[in-house]
């Protein structure tokens, strides 16, 4: 099934040590978003990918990086880790196709742990 | 700013019972209106938007401008509803602004 691949499902690091989380597509989607989601809160957009284009929130801190090397490829690097980026991270695809808006799908989350 | 609104944060109501999550929203242009769904041990999908005007597993949600909101509605509801709700408006460009979600609760 075609679907949003998220590594590893549950992440700890330690306070200050840089951290990657991996998400993956075989959708062939254009646009790839990067959630943040802390506990009982609203997942926030952090920054997305249309194509090879990166698009970042205003209020995405700096410490919050992203890569995508293609297309099926997305990567979040957290440089430096504090307590208050312990959360789920979630990562979805669109086909960004248009002016209409295109459903997005969702992957399982990477829970990420900071020590 | 752009806001999605979900005032409770539980809702437990008994099978076959009424089921209304409330979702309230402020946005300047015209909005586009979701809901997303997570059951348990599963994903955020998709359940339904308001340009659709369709029902989905028995849930409809009507967009009322006056309000500013998109309540999602169910008239009889069953123990797989059940789930986290999140009420989302498109901000353009593909992007989304969420609710901080309702769970429900289905009682048999």
């Amino acid at each position: 099934d075609a679907m949003v691949i998220q590594n590893p499902r549950y992440q700890v690091t330690q306070f200050g040590k840089p951290v990657t989380l991996s998400c993956s597509q075989t959708l062939n989607h254009n646009v790839m978003y990067w959630y943040q989601q802390k506990s009982s809160q609203a997942p926030k957009l952090l920054f997305h990918y249309y194509d090879k284009d990166f698009n970042n929130e205003a209020d995405t801190p700096d410490n919050f990086q992203s890569r995508r090397p293609n297309t099926s490829f997305c990567f979040l690097d957290i440089r430096s880790p504090g307590l208050g980026d312990a959360a789920m991270y979630l990562c979805a695809t669109s086909r960004g196709l248009g002016d209409s808006y295109n459903e997005q799908f969702f992957g399982p989350g990477t829970r990420l742990t900071v020590l | 700013a752009q806001r999605v609104t979900q005032p409770e944060k539980l809702l437990s109501v008994f099978k076959g019972a009424p089921v209304e999550l409330k979702c309230n929203y402020s946005y300047s242009g015209s909005p586009e209106l979701f809901w997303y769904v997570q059951y348990s041990r599963q994903r955020l999908q998709l359940l339904l938007r308001h340009i659709s005007r369709e029902s989905i597993k028995g849930f409809t949600a009507d967009l009322n401008k006056g309000e500013t909101s998109f309540h999602l509605k169910k008239p009889f509801a069953q123990e797989e509803d059940s789930a986290m709700y999140y009420c989302a408006v498109n901000t353009g460009f593909q992007k989304l602004v969420f609710g901080t979600g309702t769970r429900l609760l289905v009682s048999p």
